[in-house]
């Protein structure tokens, strides 16, 4: 069974540019969530999905960030206009429902914003 | 919020040394989350180490063990003889109410020696 999967694996822009993460979950899991994850720090959810339905983005910076998932399978996280604070790895994790508990993780982009 | 404090690394430990990594939680949105470690070896995406979602039980995997302390609110990580290959940082975490989102805490660098 193939694990998440993610693109780009590292990702460098300079302020002000835009940036998409592309994240293909684990094939029958209906529950996809995007996390931050700043150096030196634990994991932070930013928005997650069931099928193509938003469950929660309240802690998606909804000025700049974006997340779809139109077909309920792959996502994007898109970044527009990236600021210094926004360095990070951004991690993608399924799980097979809204209420399994037990996620699985892609293996992250790294961004850099100079 | 859910909060998760865990012991601040790096903690390097010879090979075949006992490890103890402390992990303490604060939950508001549920008086027994599930608790979890999570683990990210060199090069390779976070994964599922174990879990307990009774206090009182005791989860284990791969020779680590942690135990569901609800009066401490607790769930130390721990191994009694480390291999090179436990080189890693670990993660713990608990679950809010609904089991969707998960509050991970800083994370733990162990370098075990040869």
């Amino acid at each position: 069974e193939a694990g998440v999967t993610q693109s780009p694996r590292y990702a460098v822009l300079q302020e002000g540019q835009a940036v998409s993460f592309w994240c293909d979950p684990i094939s029958g899991h209906d529950t996809l969530y995007w996390y931050q994850q700043p150096r030196d720090q634990g994991p932070q959810l930013l928005v997650y999905f069931r099928d193509e339905a938003v469950i929660d983005n309240s802690q998606l910076p909804s000025d700049r960030f974006s997340a779809v998932r139109p077909k309920g399978t792959n996502s994007t996280l898109k970044i527009q206009s990236a600021k210094q604070g926004d360095t990070a790895t951004y991690l993608c994790a399924s799980s097979l429902t809204l209420n399994q508990d037990t996620q699985y993780f892609g293996p992250g982009t790294r961004l850099l914003v100079l | 919020g859910d909060s998760v404090t865990q012991t601040e690394g790096p903690v390097t430990v010879s090979e075949s040394e006992s490890l103890i990594i402390n992990c303490t939680y604060s939950a508001t949105s549920i008086a027994y989350p599930n608790l979890f470690w999570y683990v990210r070896y060199p090069g390779e995406g976070l994964q599922l180490l174990l879990k307990v979602i009774t206090a009182g039980q005791k989860g284990s995997s791969r020779g680590f063990e942690a135990t569901y302390n609800k009066e401490t609110t607790s769930f130390h990580l721990q191994k009694a003889s480390v291999q090179e290959s436990d080189s890693a940082v670990y993660y713990c975490a608990l679950a809010n109410s609904a089991g969707n989102k998960l509050t991970f805490g800083i994370g733990t660098r162990v370098l075990v020696r040869p």
